[in-house]
């Protein structure tokens, strides 16, 4: 069974700059969370998505959206990037029920310069 | 106050001793308390969990310990192996629905 599938794996932006982040989840699994992982702040949640809509929502700035497609897949935006937001950013998929577990993809190393 | 504090931030045991990893929690309102493994280069992984109507769950030499009273949970690791060294997250959630808040993270490293 296919995991989840993060893309790109590596992203280098300069500040000012926007970026789009891809996840693919698994199959059947209807629920994308992500996150933002920092050495100093450990996971931090952004958004998910269930069945195309936004369902939770973070603390983060209105230059973070995301968006889910009928075929479950997501997507992040970062526009207007700063420095800060340099940070691994992950993705999880679930069938939509916290006890069915979340699975992690393995990321997306987003370094701003 | 949607927080998980966690500690230690990191944590060096010999291998054969036990692992002990503590979180903390403000808002009573949270019913589902997880927790994460993770490897350096993958995501993190479900490792166990427990709801606060129970006070000791275990999970081969993974055990979670709850107290209610006192707003508290922590992770076990019975006879650590260098294979457990990773990063272990405490989580936190209210519903079924909702989202998963997670605390900073512990380091651990077994050694050999």
């Amino acid at each position: 069974k296919a995991g989840v599938t993060q893309t790109p794996r590596y992203l280098i932006k300069t500040r000012g700059q926007q970026v789009t982040l891809s996840c693919s989840p698994i199959s059947g699994h209807r629920s994308v969370s992500w996150y933002q992982q920092t050495p100093g702040q450990g996971l931090q949640f952004l958004f998910e998505y269930f069945s195309e809509t936004q369902r939770n929502k973070g603390n983060f700035p209105g230059r973070f959206s995301g968006r889910q497609f009928s075929n479950s897949r997501s997507e992040m935006n970062v526009s207007t990037l700063e420095l800060g937001d340099s940070a691994l950013y992950l993705c999880a998929s679930s069938l939509g029920d916290r006890e069915t577990g979340y699975t992690f993809g393995s990321g997306t190393r987003l370094t701003v310069v | 106050q949607q927080q998980v504090k966690q500690s230690p931030q990191s944590l060096i045991v010999q291998k054969g001793g036990i692992s002990i990893i503590n979180c903390a929690y403000e808002n009573t309102a949270f019913d589902y308390f997880p927790w994460y493994q993770q490897f350096p280069g993958k995501g993190p992984a479900l490792l166990i969990a427990i709801r606060p109507d129970v006070s000791e769950k275990k999970e081969g030499r993974f055990t979670i310990s709850f107290n209610k009273s006192a707003k508290q949970f922590s992770l076990h690791i019975m006879d650590s192996q260098p294979g457990d060294s990773a990063t272990y997250f405490c989580a936190a959630s209210i519903g079924r629905d909702d989202k998963i808040i997670f605390g900073k993270g512990t380091r651990l490293h077994i050694l050999p």
